[in-house]
């Protein structure tokens, strides 16, 4: 299975002040057909996950344009330009490349200051 | 607006079984993958299970296959879970999520509250 390691653990933002998160995956994450199976969720307290960012970069529906996501390869990053308290949580990055074997990272714990 | 309402989890004892459903609705259920992802109290996700569209192909992590197994009927818009030989590692909230595609599917684009399933003697 591809390992997707996430740093770091956890992440104390004031609100207004940016964020990033890393996730490097331990194989490629371009397919074939162009495309890289990078996915961002967030996690907040008490519920399920809810998908922020697809294929690396293109935010989903509704999600604000203060997320954005970046890389290549086996490196990426998620980055919040101005944190929010309704964005706590734990992000997780997700890869799809292997499937059956997906495989999520471990986790980011976000709070604020 | 998409609903998945997961139901079936519960106690059992360590080599028990139970079975999982998922109430699908909002969407053209039959034309999407489905899947099955738990988490543990306190840790990360994990993907469990996945079945295409029409039920034809299935997918199993390595740390469930043998023991579940997937299955949907389209004609009641409902996933299932049926989980055999349970083991304590079992213990989790077992998520039911939407996939973006009937087949080729990449990611999960809606997911249900979840259903705990605890194994302890």
């Amino acid at each position: 299975d591809i390992v997707m390691t996430q740093t770091p653990l956890s992440l104390s933002v004031t609100p207004g002040q940016p964020a990033s998160i890393s996730c490097k995956s331990s194989q490629s994450l371009l397919h074939s057909d162009g495309k890289t199976y990078l996915y961002w969720y967030l996690q907040k307290p008490g519920q399920p996950p809810q998908l922020l960012i697809y294929e690396v970069f293109n935010r989903f529906s509704g999600v604000p344009d203060r997320f954005s996501g970046s890389g290549s390869g086996t490196d990426f990053t998620l980055r919040i330009s101005r944190v929010e308290a309704e964005d706590v949580g734990v992000y997780y990055c997700m890869q799809s490349r292997q499937l059956p074997g997906l495989t999520f990272g471990g986790g980011t714990k976000v709070e604020i200051k | 607006e998409v609903q998945l309402l997961e139901s079936g989890g519960g106690l059992v004892q360590p080599g028990g079984s139970l079975r999982l459903s998922c109430a699908a609705s909002g969407f053209s259920f039959g034309g999407y993958a489905m899947s099955w992802v738990r988490q543990a109290p306190g840790k990360g996700l994990e993907w469990v299970s996945s079945i295409s569209g029409s039920g034809t192909t299935t997918y199993y992590a390595g740390s469930v296959r043998g023991r579940f197994a997937i299955s949907r009927d389209n004609s009641r818009n409902t996933l299932y879970l049926q989980m055999n030989s349970l083991r304590a590692e079992d213990r989790a909230l077992y998520y039911c999520a939407k996939t973006n595609r009937g087949y080729n599917w990449n990611y999960f684009d809606s997911w249900g509250q979840g259903t705990l399933v605890t194994v302890s003697s």
